[in-house]
């Protein structure tokens, strides 16, 4: 099955502490992404990477890390986790990096992180 | 940048029709999206247009003007499964921009 999969889906963690969030998607994606959202706000891109050893920032990128040594998979990084990083998060491929086509994007099913 | 804007809530009764607008501002474009959100749950993929004009998918259709910076997403023949939050999104570049979305409310 074609999917994306995130591990953890829900993760309660202390300040400070550095974690890990990964994502793998079985699709042959050249395109992958981090997103944020929190209520209001709506989805917030963090990270993207338009292909292995490729990654540039989104609109919120401070705070995390990713790398791309793989092309099914982009971990994000949180290296020291603050409570303003409590939110939903999402990890999206699609099949093209850029222009028109094959953009859409498939997400994962979301990983709920609290940061106490 | 990207700037969308689209309405927070909207409310229609069963088997109405119902209109969300989604207006952007971009400093590059390929292509606007529609996706959407149950509570929950991951955004799944609705619409797709890059072009200008009406593209349609069943019940749902989706118009973009690119001159304007304007799109809508309409919904026919609503359903109660149908209550959920539609996102609007930009493809610059390479980033994708989202609106906040608008919570759909399906009333019996």
């Amino acid at each position: 099955e074609a999917q994306v999969t995130q591990n953890p889906r829900y993760l309660i963690t202390v300040t400070g502490k550095k974690l890990t969030v990964t994502c793998s998607q079985n699709m042959n994606h050249e395109y992958m992404s981090w997103y944020r959202q929190d209520p209001g706000l709506g989805l917030r891109q963090i990270y993207y990477s338009m292909n292995v050893e490729v990654t540039d920032k989104g609109d919120v990128p401070e705070g995390y890390k990713v790398s791309r040594k793989e092309k099914r998979n982009f971990p994000l990084i949180l290296e020291s986790p603050s409570p303003n990083q409590t939110s939903l998060y999402f990890c999206a491929s699609s099949f093209s990096a850029g222009g028109p086509i094959g953009n859409e994007q498939f997400f994962g099913p979301g990983t709920r992180l609290t940061v106490l | 940048g990207q700037n969308i804007d689209q309405p927070t809530e909207m409310t229609a009764t069963e088997g109405a029709i119902v209109q969300i607008n989604c207006t952007y501002q971009t400093s590059g474009f390929n292509g606007l999206f529609w996706y959407q959100q149950h509570a929950g749950e991951a955004p799944t993929f609705l619409s797709y247009n890059v072009l200008d004009g009406l593209e349609e998918k069943g019940r749902f259709s989706s118009f973009l003007s690119r001159s304007k910076g304007y799109s809508y997403l309409l919904l026919k023949e609503l359903q109660m499964k149908d209550s959920a939050s539609y996102l609007c999104a930009v493809k610059g570049d390479y980033k994708l921009s989202f609106g906040a979305g608008t919570t759909v409310t399906v009333r019996a």
